[in-house]
């Protein structure tokens, strides 16, 4: 079964300095990998995903994240944090199928200071 | 792009009673819907998969006869929270997968308080 871990439950960074959210997974199987950010009592939004194509992708609002196998790391950074980056952001895991269940991270809170 | 619609956003309701929880797929066929539930800062817990025409998949330690999963057509799959009380106030999340490389449309949502 996968399973995600995300190192460090609080995450703090300046404005302007480097963001950089860890999650590691675990699968039997190829993973489809999520990053998910989540504001104070709304739904999900996706941030990005790895579906087996190529091994640094690209989101949205500046975020990337690159897969390595021999890690089985999926890291979240962004060169620059904005105010607007605080929030929750969960890693998840899927066993590279289309119609499997996405299991999530305990979630990573990202505080910004001014 | 593809869209689930999730109703209602909020609900408070008198313990003993049962809510129910719609999440429609507006514009894609959602052949399979998970429902996960979220308690105050914690990750979202997978509950159960519904499957268009077939019976709910539960997870362990979730009572099925408690949270009811119909998934009577291709675009709609409902929850129902029997007999509710306070320790199911939670936040109660749908997600459909969308087809192959397309990943997983979420509902908004459902922050369900029992009194």
């Amino acid at each position: 079964a996968q399973s995600v871990t995300q190192l460090g439950s609080h995450v703090s960074v300046s404005e302007g300095a480097l963001v950089l959210l860890r999650c590691n997974y675990s699968s039997s199987v190829p993973p489809y990998l999520f990053w998910y950010v989540q504001y104070p009592n709304q739904g999900l939004q996706l941030l990005l995903k790895y579906t087996s194509a190529a091994t640094l992708v690209k989101g949205i609002n500046g975020f990337e994240a690159e897969f390595k196998k021999s890690e089985t790391s999926f890291h979240l950074t962004k060169p620059s944090a904005h105010m607007s980056d605080a929030a929750e952001y969960f890693c998840a895991v899927s066993e590279g199928t289309s119609y499997d269940k996405v299991i999530f991270g305990p979630g990573t809170s990202l505080s910004v200071i001014p | 792009g593809a869209v689930v619609s999730q109703h209602p956003s909020w609900v408070i309701c008198k313990s003993g009673t049962s809510v129910k929880i719609e999440c429609r797929s507006l514009d894609f066929q959602a052949t399979t819907m998970f429902w996960y539930r979220q308690f105050p800062k914690q990750s979202l817990m997978l509950m159960a998969t519904s499957n268009e025409g077939s019976k709910a998949t539960y997870e362990q330690g979730v009572e099925k006869d408690k949270f009811l999963i119909n998934h009577a057509s291709l675009t709609l799959s409902t929850l129902t929270v029997t007999s509710a009380h306070p320790e199911d106030s939670s936040f109660y999340i749908c997600s459909a997968p969308r087809g192959q490389g397309y990943g997983y449309t979420f509902g908004s949502g459902t922050r369900l308080t029992v009194v």
